[in-house]
């Protein structure tokens, strides 16, 4: 079946390190996004990208990190620069035009600092 | 600067009630799009509607309408004679053809129960 999967589903951090939160998609889709939600909060875009090898800062990108090698995967490294990394990351991804398409969610990767 | 507004936090209501949820919406860009997407309990999203700045004319979907009033900046979505499988979060959002791409803003998520 056709879809996004995000891995893992529960992901624990020790402040101070570096994670990375996988994202692969078989729809092929040229468009992929990452966005955080916050608890009681509506999701925020961190970083999207439209083409392979190329990429664009979000609303709150600061303290994350991006790569589009392959136009089925979109990993996002989640580092030490990040204040308060504790959220539900959810990648999403769509074809680019037109721009009123929808976009399709995986079930999100949860991160806890510890 | 974009923003969606969503005021209801959470809505309960008894099965087969009809439910509506308000949105709205601010944006300066004169050609917009605007969703709505369910959230289950297993996390992702579920693209519900969508409708274009250019086009009011109001639609039902099944047990699904919505009503889009430019004038107002409003884009309400009904579900009729509702469901506990309709259970969920509720969001609406907005993407501006000059940010390019698919860039979605949310609101905060309406929390909808259904009680049996």
């Amino acid at each position: 079946d056709g879809g996004i999967t995000q891995s893992p589903k529960y992901l624990f951090r020790k402040e101070g390190q570096n994670v990375t939160l996988s994202c692969e998609q078989n729809l092929n889709h040229d468009a992929m996004y990452w966005y955080r939600q916050d608890p009681g909060q509506g999701l925020r875009l961190i970083y999207y990208s439209q083409i392979v090898n190329d990429f664009q800062k979000g609303d709150i990108a600061e303290g994350y990190s991006v790569s589009r090698e392959k136009k089925e995967s979109f990993p996002l490294t989640v580092t030490s620069a990040q204040k308060n990394p504790t959220a539900f990351y959810l990648c999403a991804s769509s074809i680019e035009r037109p721009l009123n398409t929808e976009a399709f969610f995986g079930q999100g990767t949860r991160l806890t600092v510890v | 600067a974009q923003k969606v507004t969503q005021a209801q936090t959470e809505i309960s209501v008894v099965e087969k009630e009809d439910v509506t949820l308000d949105c709205v919406y601010e944006t300066r860009d004169t050609t917009y799009y605007l969703f709505w997407y369910k959230q289950p309990p297993s996390g992702e999203l579920v693209f519900l509607i969508r409708r274009n700045s250019f086009d009011e004319q109001n639609e039902i979907s099944g047990r699904y309408s919505w009503n889009f009033q430019k004038s107002t900046s409003s884009f309400n979505f009904t579900i009729t004679a509702s469901q506990v499988v309709d259970s969920a979060v509720y969001f609406c959002a907005l993407s501006e053809a000059q940010r390019g791409a698919q860039k979605l803003v949310f609101g905060q998520g309406t929390r909808l129960t259904i009680n049996p």
